[in-house]
């Protein structure tokens, strides 16, 4: 089943803007990792976070994680049309043996 | 980062037709390899999680008699379709992971079942 809830389902924005996608979850993590898929290819993986981090950056990416509301957001500062894809968070769960759990995705469009 | 390769790609068949899917690890020995099924627009469903030498453990809801899974070694698992019918069209996205936390998620299998 899924755990995580994703928030906005769909974005769209223009190139230049920064796109936020957040995440909910509902049990303890170990982890929480966020994903990009193109249109029908496989995941790339974003940055992961640590259940004992707070905020992580990679790029033009920025990650916060609180525990204590079981949620995450995903930043994309100055977006560029390349970063068209579906967005993913999936969590590490540390009662199930370290299977990734998927929310359901946010779709971002960037337009030019 | 590491890369796993999955093949095929895409494949057709007729129903009632079994189908395998390869999912290797290409530069690291992958403990544990992950299989997940995604429909269209939809996120990734987790079917069965293997581990090298031992049996498939399938999540809830998964027929493990439908989808045969066979770890066969540290770089190659299988998971092979059986007797496929038109709702079994899908992408197939397969994940390995070394002793590590992070997954590395093959490029997907597009399953068309006519």
């Amino acid at each position: 089943s899924q755990q995580g809830e994703e928030d906005p389902q769909a974005l769209s924005i223009q190139e230049g803007e920064n796109a936020t996608m957040n995440c909910s979850y509902k049990t303890s993590i170990n982890n929480l990792q966020w994903y990009r898929q193109n249109s029908g290819r496989g995941l790339v993986h974003l940055i992961l976070i640590r259940s004992n981090e707070r905020e992580k950056h990679s790029g033009r990416l920025r990650v916060t994680l609180d525990t204590s509301k079981k949620s995450s957001s995903l930043l994309i500062t100055a977006s560029r049309a390349a970063d068209t894809a579906s967005y993913f968070c999936a969590t590490d769960d540390k009662a199930a043996g370290n299977k990734l759990t998927f929310g359901g995705g946010t779709r971002v469009l960037v337009k030019p | 980062g590491a890369v796993v390769s999955q093949h095929p790609s895409w494949v057709i068949c007729k129903s009632g037709t079994s189908v395998k899917i390869e999912c290797r690890s290409l530069d690291f020995q992958a403990t544990t390899m992950f299989w997940y099924r995604q429909f269209p627009k939809q996120s990734l469903m987790l079917m069965a999680t293997s581990n090298e030498g031992s049996k498939a453990t399938y999540e809830q809801g998964v027929e493990k008699d439908k989808f045969l899974i066979n770890h066969a070694s540290l770089t190659l698992s299988t998971l092979t379709v059986t007797s496929a019918h038109p709702e079994d069209s899908s992408f197939y996205i397969c994940s390995a992971r070394d002793m590590g936390a992070e997954q590395f998620f093959g490029p997907g299998t597009r399953l068309t079942v006519l």
